[in-house]
């Protein structure tokens, strides 16, 4: 079975706080993306990696940065919180090719007060 | 563009059938998915169907996509309370990013 695990379900952090969301995958997967969840907007790409060191933008990557050193571990960094990244992150990976299927960690809720 | 909605809420009576409806708007798409998410858990694929098909059946599951229109939908037949999630539509382009491009999610709750 395709496993992908993150660091945290739980985390409360206070703003300007520097926050590292950890995501490991088991399936050798070159593909790996963030996503932040929030209720009535569905989820919303945040980066991706297609291989190690490789990152692209998603759509909403301001006050996020990424870090992927090994192929299996995706790292989601925020350099100085604030409140309005209070949300529901989630990891999640995939092959590199069609249909690109994606595999899903338990994701992290993160509160920033 | 690549917006992908749906509507955001549907209720059922346990053995009823269930549709769920998403429209998108990117006419390269390539493949077009269905996730679904239990409470406090994270996505999880039911299926998937490509775009040079128009329907797809998977046990209850049943995958309708009506090119013309852009129109996908999800049916599940004889809906239990344990099909109770949030439902979430999603599309990957023929070229660009790997990434999928995620409808708002619609929530089913199937009612005793």
């Amino acid at each position: 079975d395709v496993k992908v695990t993150q660091s945290s379900r739980y985390l409360v952090k206070r703003t300007g706080e520097k926050v590292f969301l950890e995501c490991v995958q088991d399936m050798d997967h070159e593909n790996m993306f963030w996503y932040r969840q929030d209720p009535g907007l569905g989820l919303r790409l945040i980066y991706f990696s297609y291989d190690v060191k490789m990152k692209e933008k998603g759509d909403i990557p301001e006050g996020y940065s990424v870090s992927r050193e090994k192929k299996e571990r995706f790292s989601l960094i925020l350099e100085s919180a604030s409140t309005n990244q209070t949300s529901m992150y989630l990891c999640a990976s995939s092959l590199d090719r069609l249909p690109y299927e994606q595999y899903f960690g338990p994701g992290t809720r993160l509160t920033v007060t | 563009g690549e917006d992908v909605e749906q509507s955001l809420f549907l209720s059922v009576r346990e053995g009823d059938s269930s549709v769920i409806n998403c429209t998108y708007t990117d006419s390269s798409s390539t493949y077009l998915y269905w996730y679904k998410q239990e409470p406090g858990a994270g996505l999880q694929l039911l299926t998937y169907i490509f775009s040079n098909m128009d329907m797809k059946q998977d046990q209850r599951l049943t995958v309708l996509l009506n090119k013309k229109d852009k129109h996908l939908s999800l049916r599940i037949a004889d809906t239990q309370t344990g099909d109770s999630a949030i439902y979430f539509c999603a599309e990957s382009r023929r070229t660009g990013r790997r990434a999928l491009t995620f409808g708002s999610g619609t929530r089913l709750q199937v009612q005793p």
